[in-house]
């Protein structure tokens, strides 16, 4: 099956642009991640979607981060405005469904690489 | 707050030789355990996971985990290296009731194994 699609894989842009990245999970899988990572440290959640409905959004930053599901299949991460420290890499992971699967594997899209300048 | 700690950063090691990475978590709770694998220009993937039974569980590629809840500890280890295992691997948590899947990772252990 094909896995977890994610683009772009490499973004530049300068501090205060906006930027957004997407992602398309696994097919049939109801569960969204996004998670960064921050060069030097493991990943860390930043939204969890549940289809379309958000599940967790307790650490993403909402005076400049905001991310989208609206079909409950492909998602979107934006940033606007950018800061330096928004350097890092984006993840998107998937699982097939709800609670009853949590403790199925997650599975981990390729990542976009984003540096602020 | 929860928390994951890795206690190696940088490993180097000889092809052959045994590997023991540590790692400790802070929740009192019952916890699903992982080791995720990253391996040069590549995804993230499982290594194996821990969610009940047997403490000592085996995964992909000769690895393996044991389970000590008395020390909150879920080491990862594997007998002898080789060159293909040089990576960054990674310890995560996740709560084990009232479960959102929510994975909390540590820090990451890069591996180097050389020839």
């Amino acid at each position: 099956e094909a896995g977890v699609a994610q683009s772009p894989r490499y973004k530049i842009i300068e501090k205060r642009q906006s930027v957004a990245f997407w992602c398309n999970p696994i097919s049939g899988h109801a569960t969204l991640y996004w998670y960064q990572q921050i060069l030097g440290q493991g990943p860390k959640l930043l939204i969890q979607f549940q289809n379309n409905g958000v599940v967790d959004d307790s650490q993403l930053p909402k005076d400049r981060f905001s991310a989208e599901r609206l079909k409950g299949v492909d998602s979107t991460l934006k940033i606007q405005p950018a800061k330096l420290e928004d350097s890092a890499v984006y993840l998107c992971a998937s699982l097939p469904g709800g609670a009853s699967s949590f403790q199925e594997t997650q599975y981990f899209g390729p990542g976009t690489r984003l540096l602020v300048l | 707050a929860q928390s994951v700690s890795q206690h190696n950063h940088h490993v180097i090691l000889s092809e052959a030789a045994s590997l023991e990475l540590g790692c400790n978590y802070s929740y009192g709770g019952t916890v699903n355990l992982f080791w995720y694998v990253q391996y040069p220009g590549q995804h993230l993937q499982l290594l194996l996971k821990y969610f009940s039974g047997d403490p000592l569980v085996k995964g992909i590629k000769g690895f393996e985990a044991e389970f000590i809840k008395s020390k909150f500890s879920f080491n990862l280890r594997k007998p002898s290296v080789q060159w293909s295992d040089t990576a960054e691997y990674f310890c995560a948590v996740s709560h084990g009731s009232g479960n959102t899947g929510k994975l909390i990772f540590g820090q990451g252990t890069t591996l180097q194994v050389k020839p």
